[in-house]
């Protein structure tokens, strides 16, 4: 079935430094979306993309969408101990239901 | 003021018994989901529904049961065939199913079952 890997697992920054998360599906996506948990909380949705090559920006995160809808990233810049988290992508495939990735979870060391 | 709300936060259970979790949204939303999440293995669906008096099995569905008899409610019973039940589950929300609209999440059931 359809599955979708996300890299890496766990993230251990120093507070400033940048931040990538990489997501993977072994099918094309009609969208994906991103959402951020914060320890102990639920997800909350971030952003959904829905076209090839598609780029969008929130202050210092940068969402992409690969060419072939197959993969996706998310770029944190200068990072912050509030970036602290687990980040999800999620994708469709065409089936209404959202597959989740595993998560990467970051850590930002003050 | 709107949203999603699941109960209790926190539920302990011995093993051999059915345990239901509440879900409730007054978001007038369409669609509902059910999530088990564990440790390292991200949010895996167990069931979902796109509207009233129906529901579909997602990926994980056994030992657990759902119904769908009024549009703000979503109930999940986590039955005693369910071998490893201990988990994080999160009820989940979205305007309509079909099409891929975000999705809200409840704040989340923390099931210990020993």
């Amino acid at each position: 079935g359809q599955q979708v890997m996300q890299i890496p697992q766990y993230q251990h920054v120093q507070e400033g430094e940048d931040f990538t998360t990489y997501c993977n599906s072994s099918t094309t996506l009609s969208n994906i979306q991103w959402y951020k948990q914060r320890p102990g909380g639920h997800p909350v949705f971030l952003i959904q993309l829905v076209k090839s090559g598609e780029v969008k920006k929130q202050k210092r995160l940068t969402f992409q969408f690969g060419e072939a809808k197959k993969n996706s990233s998310l770029h944190i810049t200068a990072t912050q101990t509030t970036d602290v988290g687990t980040y999800f992508c999620a994708g469709d495939g065409n089936t209404g239901k959202l597959i989740f990735g595993q998560g990467t979870t970051l850590q930002v060391k003050p | 003021d709107g949203g999603i709300t699941q109960s209790p936060k926190y539920l302990f259970r011995k093993e051999g018994q059915n345990v239901t979790l509440s879900c409730e949204q007054n978001l007038n939303h369409d669609a509902m989901y059910w999530y088990r999440q564990d440790p390292g293995q991200g949010l895996r669906l167990i069931y979902y529904s796109q509207i009233v008096n129906d529901f579909q099995k997602g990926d994980i569905a056994e030992g657990y049961s759902v119904s769908r008899e009024k549009k703000e409610s979503f109930p999940l019973t986590v039955t005693s065939a369910q071998k490893n039940p201990t988990a994080f589950y999160l009820c989940a929300s979205s305007m309509r199913a079909g099409q891929t609209y975000e999705q809200y999440f409840g704040p989340g059931t923390r099931l210990t079952v020993t």
